[in-house]
Parts: structure tokens; C-alpha cells; sequence
């Protein structure tokens, strides 16, 4: 299973909103709507931030949103804030029945 | 207070073997599958396989079988992650996350992550 694909990076300024993608395939994100983002600071575990593809969990900002078509998922962060720098993952789930993770995209925060 | 909570940082020679704990507190250990998950120095995160915490049935991705073993016992709620004949690719952050088992990709609540390092 490849890992899916995102950009290496983005940035924006505080305030601003930025758009992340996952890019799969139809075995895997646009074949099921089990696609989790996940946000890592340096040193620290991954934090679910979206799972099944738009919803948040308990206590997480609702300015993080996520959204899917076809088979390209989209992380949206608004409002963004200097503790929003981190690197962003999506997940998916497979047909496989396996789980299969993106390559990161480092946000900076301007 | 969900919480999972791993043993600390392993230096090991090649060939060794090492076992990472992972402790579960604030829910029962057989509520949630538990998913291994691997990130090596600089890289994304790769996932390993899961165990099923009520059958400790495991199931692992491909690249993971043969050295890599899940194990339990639940007597005190752990979760074992065993890697044998370790090779220098093994080197590596190791997490355990777990799962609903009705949406195996919420992967809601994760270890610290044990570091595993692989050098003579």
C-alpha cells in the first residue's frame, strides 16, 4: 500500500486559513469516508484532529474542519494561530483492511 | 483520564531483542483495539498492524511479520510490542494507539512513543 499523498509543506500568516490535501486512491480514501488528520508537534505523539472525515473530537478547535472528493481529502485550518505549527498527517483507511498514512506536511505559521 | 503509557527509550546491538509496554489507564484495555505504529527519524508515521484486545488476536501489515510480535495481559492492562533480531532500519519512535473497533482509522488517543535506537 503506498502512503498517500500530501504537500511538504504550507504556511500562512495569523488569522489567515490554509487548505492541507491527501491524495489516494479509490481503495482507499475515496473508497471509504474513515480518513483521520492527525497533528504532531516536534518531539511529542500524533493528536487526532479529524476522523471520518469531517468530525472532531472532543476538545478540539472548531476551527479545524475536514472535508473529501473523489479521492483527495482536505484538512482546513482557519483563524490560523501560532500554536497551529506542527505537521499535519492524514490516515486512511483500506480496502485492504489495513491502515495507510500520508507523508506530512510541515505548516509554518508566518 | 484516557491515558496509554509506554516503557521508556531501548538501546539495543544489532540481532537483540527488545519488548515496548504500553499501559492503559482511565478506560478498560479490551474496550478498544490497539494499533502498533512506526516513525522513523524524520519521516512519517507507518502503521504496523493491531491486536484484537479481547481474542489477542493479531494482525500485521505487510513488512511487519516474522520479528514482530503483539502480545497482552491484560491482567495489568498492557499491550506488548516484541521486535526480534533487531537491524539498524528497526531504529525508530514506536507508538500505541488505539482504536474503536467499529472505525479502526480513530486512532484517538496514543502513547508517548518509545525510542527504539539499533546501533553496535
Amino acid at each position: 500500500q503506498s502512503a498517500l499523498t500530501q504537500p511538504a509543506s504550507v504556511s500562512g500568516s495569523p488569522g489567515q486559513s490554509v487548505t492541507i490535501s491527501c491524495t489516494g486512491t479509490s481503495s482507499d480514501v475515496g473508497g471509504f469516508n474513515y480518513v483521520s488528520w492527525h497533528q504532531q508537534h516536534p518531539g511529542k505523539a500524533p493528536k487526532l484532529m479529524i476522523y471520518d472525515v469531517s468530525n472532531r473530537p472532543s476538545g478540539v478547535s472548531n476551527r479545524f474542519s475536514g472535508s473529501k472528493s473523489a479521492n483527495t481529502a482536505s484538512l482546513t485550518i482557519s483563524g490560523l494561530q501560532a500554536e497551529d505549527e506542527a505537521v499535519y498527517y492524514c490516515s486512511s483507511y483500506t480496502s485492504s483492511s489495513t491502515l495507510v498514512f500520508g507523508g506530512g506536511t510541515k505548516l509554518t505559521v508566518l | 483520564q484516557v491515558q496509554l503509557v509506554q516503557s521508556g527509550s531501548e538501546l539495543k546491538e544489532p540481532g537483540a531483542s527488545v519488548k515496548v509496554s504500553c499501559k492503559a489507564s482511565g478506560h478498560s484495555l479490551s474496550s478498544h483495539a490497539m494499533n502498533w505504529v512506526r516513525q522513523a527519524p524524520g519521516q512519517g508515521p507507518e502503521w504496523m498492524g493491531w491486536i484484537n484486545t479481547n481474542t489477542g488476536i493479531p494482525t500485521y501489515a505487510q513488512g511487519f511479520t516474522g520479528r514482530f510480535v503483539f502480545s497482552l495481559d491484560t491482567s495489568v492492562s498492557t499491550a506488548y510490542l516484541q521486535i526480534s533480531s533487531l537491524q539498524s532500519e528497526d531504529t525508530a519512535v514506536y507508538y500505541c494507539t488505539r482504536a474503536d473497533y467499529g472505525d479502526h482509522n480513530r486512532l484517538d488517543s496514543w502513547g508517548q512513543g518509545t525510542m527504539v535506537t539499533v546501533s553496535s
